[in-house]
């Protein structure tokens, strides 16, 4: 069964100042990897995805995300963030359709709560 | 085109009760997944519904249950609540075909239950 790992549960950075955010994953495949968003009061908002190819992945709102997969690893980063981009930041591993197990079943990890100071 | 939209948005419902949660989904979507996100955790799979019939469940009871209508919408049904299903009920459709390739969730704002 698969699994993921957010190691921070909590992280504070500047405006302006650079974040990455960990998420290593667990699956005996070739994962999909997802990371989204939730801002206070709201539901999920996907930022960026990998399927397949180039593993270095643009998103939305000036994210990336690399995905290793010596290090089982898929971490988001922002070079410069906004106080807009305070939230919680899940990381989620997902499945194939063809796949006979779970299908269509996303894994999420706990999730890593950011806070921006100004 | 139109996003998923869940109601109730809150609601607060006494230990042993039923609660019925109903999602739309957005809009050339045809597969709709519940999940459960306790306070500080990450959503949690309930199950998923595609062509009218549940298709992957979660470790969820099953007083857990759920409805997909011909229009793709969907309900969650949970029947003798308990304090620990309050929580977030977030809803969330895609797109599945028969032939292989992942699905994107699209996830409605949720649904807040509490339970006394």
């Amino acid at each position: 069964a698969q699994s993921v790992t957010q190691p921070d549960i909590h992280i504070t950075v500047s405006e302006g100042a650079s974040l990455e955010l960990r998420c290593n994953y667990s699956y005996g495949a070739t994962p999909y990897l997802f990371w989204y968003v939730q801002s206070p009061g709201q539901g999920l908002q996907l930022l960026l995805k990998y399927f397949s190819g180039d593993t270095l992945v643009q998103g939305i709102k000036g994210f990336e995300a690399e995905f290793k997969r010596s290090q089982s690893s898929f971490n988001l980063r922002k070079p410069s963030v906004h106080w807009s981009d305070a939230a919680e930041y899940f990381c989620a591993v997902g499945v194939s359709v063809m796949t006979t197990d779970s299908w269509g079943k996303f894994q999420f990890g706990a999730g890593t709560q950011v806070v921006v100071t100004p | 085109e139109t996003g998923v939209t869940q109601s109730p948005t809150h609601l607060i419902k006494t230990r042993g009760q039923q609660v019925t949660l109903r999602c739309s989904s957005q809009s050339g979507h045809n597969t709709v997944s519940w999940y459960q996100q306790a306070l500080g955790q990450g959503p949690q799979f309930i199950f998923q519904y595609y062509r009218e019939e549940e298709n992957g469940r979660g470790n969820f009871p099953p007083r857990f249950s759920g409805l997909q209508f011909p229009n793709y919408s969907s309900e969650l049904n949970v029947n003798a609540l308990e304090l620990d299903d309050s929580a977030l009920y977030l809803c969330a459709s895609s797109w599945t075909s028969t032939l292989s390739g992942a699905n994107v969730l699209t996830f409605g704002a949720g649904s807040r239950l509490t339970v006394l």
